[in-house]
């Protein structure tokens, strides 16, 4: 049973435009939110949380957005920078403090120059 | 550099060995954590340790899986008579506990090939 949900393997964005990056998630319990960037042979890198407290949250190029009742977050980056290539996944944990994280199954994003 | 580390990076073992990773946390992190990471997946939890105390494993860790963390400093992930379908990254991760900003920093996984 897949909690957190990426339905699109890849995307591509032309740079200077949005990056919007989906997820869904189906554990109601979920209330702490995260986004992790992937480049090849390395370790996942934090990028930008939210808790279920808000439905936004920003961080220079970075935002987040979480809609509850759809059970639905985004990731948009703009403007998009050919750096941004890499997989993003989507984690969501349901005890605040506990990182114990739910991955979905990443997204991989190409930033076209 | 002081992130987190792990060793070896890359491992082929064939069916039935043993094998050990280690992991050296971010120094001032008391938690540290084991995801398992598979083609075409994102990583899943395995087990997490709050100082020297494994405090939860995942159903994914079988019998044959032992993770230490002795003195709540490095910890090892030992897998008994390796099985093809352990190949995978395994990722160790580590957080200072508690707090709302403290996401999981992750080192660079530990390639594991079983032939």
């Amino acid at each position: 049973d897949q909690q957190v949900k990426q339905n699109s393997p890849s995307l591509s964005v032309q740079e200077g435009r949005i990056s919007i990056l989906n997820c869904d998630y189906t554990n109601s319990m979920f209330d702490y939110f995260l986004w992790y960037k992937k480049y090849p042979a390395e370790g996942p890198t934090f990028l930008i949380s939210i808790s279920s407290i808000k439905d936004k949250n920003e961080d220079g190029r970075f935002t987040v957005f979480l809609n509850k009742s759809a059970k639905h977050l985004s990731l948009h980056i703009v403007p998009s920078q050919p750096g941004d290539s890499a997989v993003y996944f989507c984690a969501a944990s349901a005890d605040f403090g506990n990182e114990k994280l739910t991955f979905g199954t990443g997204t991989r994003l190409t930033i076209i120059p | 550099d002081t992130g987190v580390s792990q060793d070896p990076r890359h491992k082929i073992t064939k069916r039935g060995q043993n094998v050990t990773f280690r992991c050296d946390p971010i120094s001032e992190h008391n938690r540290l954590y084991w995801y398992r990471q598979t083609l075409g997946q994102g990583p899943e939890f395995l087990t997490y340790f709050q100082n020297e105390a494994q405090l939860e494993k995942s159903r994914l860790l079988s019998d044959r899986f032992s993770a230490e963390r002795p003195k709540g400093s490095f910890s090892t992930l030992e897998i008994q008579r390796t099985e093809q379908g352990d190949s995978a990254m395994y990722l160790c991760a580590s957080t200072i506990s508690g707090g709302f900003n403290s996401p999981l920093h992750f080192g660079n996984g530990t390639r594991l090939t079983v032939t």
